[in-house]
Formats: C-alpha cells, structure tokens, sequence
C-alpha cells in the first residue's frame, strides 16, 4: 500500500506569493491533519480534515488555509507569504475514526520563503 | 498552556546497549500517546502509540511505559543499532477530540 504522497518536495516563493500544497492519503484514510515543522517550533498543528470537514484548528493565521476533496486528498494553501512560513510542510493520514490516532506522516513540502 | 517536553535533546548511546528516551507531559486529559522516529529528510515514522489505560506496551524491540501519577513517558529501544539513529518524538492527545500535540523531541546517536 502506498504511503502519504506530498507535492511538490521542495519549493521556492518570495515574500508577499501564496503557494498550495498537495497531500494524498493512503488509500482508505479519511482523515488528513497538516503540521508545520521548524527548528524553533517543532512540529505545529495547523488543522484536520475529516470527509471533506474542517475537524481541528490549531492556532495560525487565517493567511493557512486547507482543504479536502471527496477522494481524501487535501490542499492547504498560504497566502501573502512572510519568510517566517519557511518551514518543512508535513501532512499526516489516518482512518480517521478518532480524532489524532496512529496518523502516518509523508516526507513533507520544504517551503524556503525569501 | 498545556505542552509535552522532552527532558534530553540529545541522547548518545553504544550500539547493543538499551536506550531510554523521556517525555514529561502536563495535560492530565491526555487519553493518547504516540512515539514518532524522524530521520534526517523524511516525515516522522510511527512506532507505538498507547492508551491511557495502559502502563506498558511493547513493539519490536521497543515498549512504552506510562506513568500517570508523575505524567511521564518513557520509550525503551533494546539493542539499539545504528539504524536507530534519529530524532524522536512524543506526542499527546489531551481528549478524545483533541488534536496531537508533539514534544520538542531527543535526538537519539548510537555509537559504535
């Protein structure tokens, strides 16, 4: 069974640009969470998507933005970038029947912000 | 607010030794616990997670020990090889609707 795919793997935007980023799920998985990594922070919830519905939130901007489509497969979105978004992307997959269990991770979209 | 630390940042052990990595919680609504391993360039790869009706799970080669009472975490890798160098990461879920909230993780080297 495949894994967590993200797209694209590394992506260079200057200030002010917005990006999206891809994330599919392993097959089956329903649910889809998105994290922010950095070296200063860790790892970041931003929010959770369960059969197309926003489930959690966690505390960003309104600039974090992110999706679900009827096949699992999320987008999240960054607009008006600031070069404090550089950060490693992580989306997570789960069955998604309780919120947060055994979620497994794709290598991330590495966000450089100049 | 409520968060999860890691006592150690960097954890160096001899191949064939036991490691102990530990993680102090302080949400007593934690329900769910889970163990992440994170190599240099990839996404954090799960390795058990437990509940907290639970004081002890075990894996291949790796068990979790929870500790209620003092809301501690423990990850016990046995034999550890070289492979197992990485940084680790706890994580909580402080309720049952609540989202995972990751620990600032230990990196772990294993020497030869």
């Amino acid at each position: 069974k495949a894994g967590v795919t993200q797209t694209p793997r590394y992506l260079i935007k200057t200030r002010g640009q917005q990006v999206t980023l891809s994330c599919s799920p392993i097959s089956g998985h329903r649910s889809v969470s998105w994290y922010q990594q950095t070296p200063g922070q860790g790892l970041q919830f931003l929010f959770e998507y369960f059969s197309e519905t926003q489930r959690n939130k966690g505390n960003f901007p309104g600039r974090f933005s992110g999706r679900q489509f009827s096949n699992s497969r999320s987008e999240m979105n960054v607009s008006t970038l600031e070069l404090g978004d550089s950060a490693l992307y992580l989306c997570a997959s789960s069955l998604g029947g309780t919120v947060g269990e055994k979620l497994f991770f794709g290598s991330g979209t590495q966000l450089s912000v100049l | 607010g409520e968060s999860v630390g890691l006592h150690l940042p960097t954890l160096s052990v001899q191949e064939g030794d036991n490691s102990i990595i530990n993680c102090a919680y302080s949400n007593s609504a934690s329900d769910y616990f889970i163990w992440y391993k994170q190599e240099s360039g990839k996404g954090p790869q799960f390795i058990i997670d437990i509940r907290s009706n639970m004081d002890k799970r075990q894996g291949q080669r790796v068990t979790v020990l929870l500790n209620k009472t003092v809301k501690h975490l423990s990850l016990q890798i046995a034999a550890t090889q070289p492979g197992d160098s990485a940084v680790y990461f706890c994580a909580e879920r402080g309720g049952t609707a609540s989202k995972l909230t990751f620990g600032t993780g230990t990196r772990l080297q294993v020497t030869l």
